[in-house]
């Protein structure tokens, strides 16, 4: 079965930086895109970032880019994302998360890495 | 950037009521829209997707509505595990993915 884990979460403070990583299990992990979706303490949730399955592009949220870098290596089924600049409203669980295909819905999330931006 | 609006923020209902949830979308999604609940702690699990498709597992008392710019979740009979945040989001046009601001259902 799929299985997304994440790690790297931590607290910061403002300005300094993390890498979160994604070790994914349970399908061919080079035939699917990836993305990180976050969710500040008691808010909703935020799309942030999406890894084309060949490395061939990335997608920001227009609140992290510049800040916020995604990639993976195929040889460790891992993704990562190197969230850098970190701002107290970068603060929420970070989840990996998996679609089907290009137009579907997130079948996969992973448990989620808490990141703490605080002075 | 589509937005996604749901209402109400918080549903009051008893075990075995019946509970409508909806979601509107600035802009027509078609019918790419999916419904996930989240409880305390734990990260959201795909409920309804395709406007109307239950993901595997859910159960009967779950229905999707909808299509275009209005949506709606139904529970047919609350049962205890139903109490949960419920998220809608499309994804018809991205990026960004784009979710609503969450309904709580509680007792």
């Amino acid at each position: 079965q799929v299985q997304l884990v994440e790690s790297g979460g931590g607290v910061v403070q403002p300005g300094e930086s993390l890498r979160l990583s994604c070790a994914a299990s349970g399908f061919t992990f080079r035939n699917y895109g990836l993305h990180w979706v976050r969710q500040p303490p008691g808010k909703g949730l935020e799309w942030v970032a999406f890894i084309a399955n060949d490395d061939s592009y990335t997608l920001y949220a227009d609140s992290v880019k510049g800040r916020f870098t995604i990639s993976r290596d195929i040889s460790k089924n891992t993704m990562f994302l190197q969230v850098a600049s970190l701002r107290t409203e970068d603060t929420g669980v970070y989840y990996c998360a998996k679609r089907e295909t290009t137009v579907s819905p997130f079948h996969h999330w992973g448990q989620g890495t808490l990141v703490t931006v605080s002075s | 950037e589509i937005v996604m609006t749901q209402s109400p923020a918080t549903l009051s209902v008893s075990p075995g009521e019946r509970a409508t949830l909806s979601c509107r979308a600035s802009q027509s999604v078609n019918s790419n829209l999916a419904w996930y609940q989240q409880k305390p702690g734990q990260a959201p699990r795909l409920f309804i997707y395709g406007a109307s498709i239950r993901a595997t597992g859910i159960p009967a008392r779950f229905s999707g509505s909808g299509s275009g710019t209005e949506f709606t979740l139904t529970i047919s009979s609350l049962q205890s595990e139903d109490f949960a945040l419920y998220y809608c989001q499309q994804y018809n046009d991205w990026p960004p993915l784009t979710f609503g601001g969450g309904t709580k259902v509680e007792i």
